[in-house]
């Protein structure tokens, strides 16, 4: 089955903690996105990949980090300077090139305690 | 000004109704538009791809650009129960942009 995986499901955190969100791809996708999804306020990318070893910052990248060693994956760290970091988190991929559409990933809700 | 403006809802229709989403947009280089339907906690679906003006269908789902008025919609006909999700609009520029999502229930 091709598709995009994230794990976990749930993810709990304390306060001063850095936590890594997977994410991984089969379908061969060049590009690699993370997003944030708060309620009332759509999507919002943290940080983009367009190709291996490469990743560019988004719009609310302070306080993510990123790392694309595989083309098939590009996890996400959420470090402790993150001032507000309870959100559903999406993982997004596409093929390169302004014509092709974006698929998403089942999400990883983190919550701080 | 926002890249793409959407009408949070919520939406609530009897099934078997016509249902409309729209979204208005504000760069008129945006050429290729999408259409997701989320489910609570889950992750977006893509549902809808189209490119420039014109309608695109698929089942019971219709989308349609409207380029000269920066103006998408997507048409849903007869509602079922299993449609009520939030519906995303999304277009194509050099990232993409996206509506903040339409909450929408279908009633039995």
């Amino acid at each position: 089955d091709g598709g995009i995986t994230q794990s976990p499901k749930y993810l709990f955190r304390k306060e001063g903690q850095n936590v890594t969100l997977s994410c991984e791809q089969n379908l061969n996708h060049d590009a690699m996105y993370w997003y944030r999804q708060d309620p009332g306020q759509g999507l919002r990318l943290i940080y983009y990949s367009q190709i291996v070893n490469d990743f560019q910052k988004g719009d609310i990248a302070e306080g993510y980090s990123v790392s694309r060693e595989k083309k098939e994956s590009f996890p996400l760290t959420v470090t402790s300077a993150q001032k507000n970091p309870t959100a559903f988190y999406l993982c997004a991929s596409s093929l390169a090139g302004a014509k092709n559409e974006q698929f998403f990933g089942p999400g990883t809700r983190l919550t701080v305690l | 000004q926002k890249e793409v403006e959407q009408d949070p809802g919520p939406l609530s229709v009897p099934e078997g109704a016509i249902v409309s989403l729209n979204c208005t947009y504000s760069n008129s280089a945006f050429q290729y538009f999408m259409w997701y339907r989320q489910y609570s906690r889950k992750g977006p679906e893509l549902l809808m791809y189209t490119y420039s003006s014109g309608n695109k269908e698929d089942g019971r789902f219709t989308a349609q650009v409207d380029k000269s008025s920066k103006y998408i919609s997507l048409f849903i006909r007869d509602s079922q129960p299993s449609d009520s999700a939030t519906y995303l609009c999304a277009m194509r520029g050099n990232q993409f942009y996206f509506g903040t999502g339409t909450s929408l229930t279908v009633i039995p």
